[in-house]
């Protein structure tokens, strides 16, 4: 299956302070990535849709001023943690598909856990 | 509204005991459904998409299979390392999860 990585793999901070996680799909032209958030034993929230070249978009309940989200190349995003405060600590993992079509498979990266202090 | 419910929640397995996760779904217009396995502090991996009811997909001791309302992961013969969260989804213009099965086979 393609690969999708995600950098840093873990990052602790300190409050007020902001990160940047990158995601990159190796061996694919990513035409659309998405960013979730997990917490402990709970499923994955979809956060945003970036295509790339366009604005993301962003699901109901997400603060598009604090999660900035940049899908600059076909084979990079980023999200940036603007401000970051302890109840931001969690579980990011993105995803990347390389078609818009419902038969284009989507691929996840390992997942970038952050802890803030 | 679209929903993904799996059950059960959580699946306790003997090495070698066959069993099945179910995965319900409620869309209109089904266009692809997933199957991912998830281990702890890692994302998911993604195992089988399934596009119309009757389809069947394999992978090793993994078996996918697809009805109008339904989808079943049969298991057979699981071994340890099997020992996972297992997540389904359904496409509608993003995927919608449901909260996973999470599975434990012991030696």
């Amino acid at each position: 299956g393609a690969v999708v990585s995600q950098h840093p793999s873990w990052v602790i901070c300190k409050s007020g302070t902001s990160v940047k996680i990158e995601c990159r799909s190796l061996d694919f032209q990513a035409t659309t990535m998405f960013w979730y958030r997990q917490f402990p034993k709970q499923s994955l929230m979809l956060m945003a849709t970036s295509n790339e070249g366009s604005k993301a978009t962003y699901e109901q309940g997400v603060e598009k001023d604090k999660f900035l989200i940049n899908h600059a190349s076909l084979t990079l995003s980023t999200l940036t943690v603007t401000s970051a405060h302890p109840e931001d600590s969690s579980f990011y993992i993105c995803s990347a598909r390389s078609g818009q079509g419902s038969y284009n498979e989507q691929f996840f990266g390992p997942g970038t856990r952050l802890t803030v202090l | 509204e679209d929903q993904v419910t799996q059950s059960p929640e959580a699946l306790r397995l003997q090495e070698g005991e066959s069993s099945s996760l179910n995965c319900s779904y409620t869309v209109s217009g089904l266009r692809g459904l997933f199957w991912y396995r998830q281990d702890p502090g890692k994302g998911p991996e993604f195992l089988f998409t399934l596009y119309s009811a009757g389809e069947e997909k394999e992978k090793e001791r993994l078996k996918a299979t697809l009805t109008k309302k339904e989808s079943f992961l049969h298991i057979t013969a699981p071994k340890p390392e099997d020992s996972a969260t297992y997540l389904c989804a359904v496409w509608r213009g993003k995927l919608i999860f449901g909260q996973g099965t999470e599975l434990s086979v012991k030696p």
